[in-house]
């Protein structure tokens, strides 16, 4: 079983859908990534949680450390948000510097 | 500035060619890393230096090396590579690489190669 374990690994929606994809976790965590890829490869980082709620634009996050899951919420969905979403958790057991990916979730948005 | 750049975008090698990889930042990170990503997978860690010093290498073969020339600087040299190197290779940079703090990890685009 991985350390992170996103869903679902695909999801296609319609312009305008409310969206949430998963992320859980089985390890003590510092802190929690989500990351955007998009097809052509750069990574931006999204979100970095260790608690709670963030929102940026239509871009929510938020994090239940007791329950070790994390949700991203797209609302208003668009079809530029198409990309690769992924959950990154930087464990307390390892290293500060090593990040444990999840395998990420391939969102498809139609007009 | 929040920018990561690597160069070149896109590389094509044969199996005897030596080749770099180049990555920038000039966010005064003193954290920066190499991944490398095989397609619909999510990247792996190569190495990490951290303030010019390699502090981790993850088994990495010896047809990579990687090199800090500065605090701004980060190449992975590439030499009698195999097809299976073929991936993404994406650099990254963060403050630092301490546990306790909460650091965002900045990436670059990434280099795609090819290895014939």
């Amino acid at each position: 079983k991985n350390e992170v374990e996103q869903s679902p690994q695909n999801l296609t929606a319609q312009e305008g859908e409310f969206i949430t994809i998963n992320c859980s976790y089985s390890v003590g965590i510092s802190a929690l990534h989500w990351l955007q890829q998009h097809p052509g490869g750069g990574i931006v980082s999204l979100f970095m949680l260790s608690s709670g709620k963030k929102k940026h634009g239509r871009l929510i996050a938020t994090i239940n450390i007791q329950e070790k899951h994390s949700s991203l919420h797209i609302t208003a969905s668009h079809p530029r948000d198409s990309a690769v979403y992924i959950c990154a958790v930087r464990s307390r057991e390892t290293s500060g510097s090593r990040l444990t990916f999840g395998e990420g979730t391939q969102l498809t948005v139609n007009p | 500035d929040t920018e990561v750049t690597q160069t070149p975008k896109h590389l094509v090698m044969g199996m005897t060619n030596k080749k770099s990889l180049k990555c920038e930042q000039h966010m005064g990170h003193r954290a920066m890393y190499w991944y490398k990503q095989k397609a619909k997978k999510p990247p792996e860690l190569m190495f990490v230096y951290s303030y010019e010093k390699l502090s981790i290498n993850e088994s990495v073969p010896s047809r990579f090396s990687p090199e800090c020339p500065n605090s701004s600087l980060l190449n992975l040299h590439l030499h009698a590579l195999q097809p299976e190197d073929s991936a993404l290779y994406l650099c990254a940079s963060s403050q630092g690489v301490t546990g306790q703090r909460q650091e965002t990890q900045y990436f670059g685009p990434g280099t795609r190669l090819l290895v014939l």
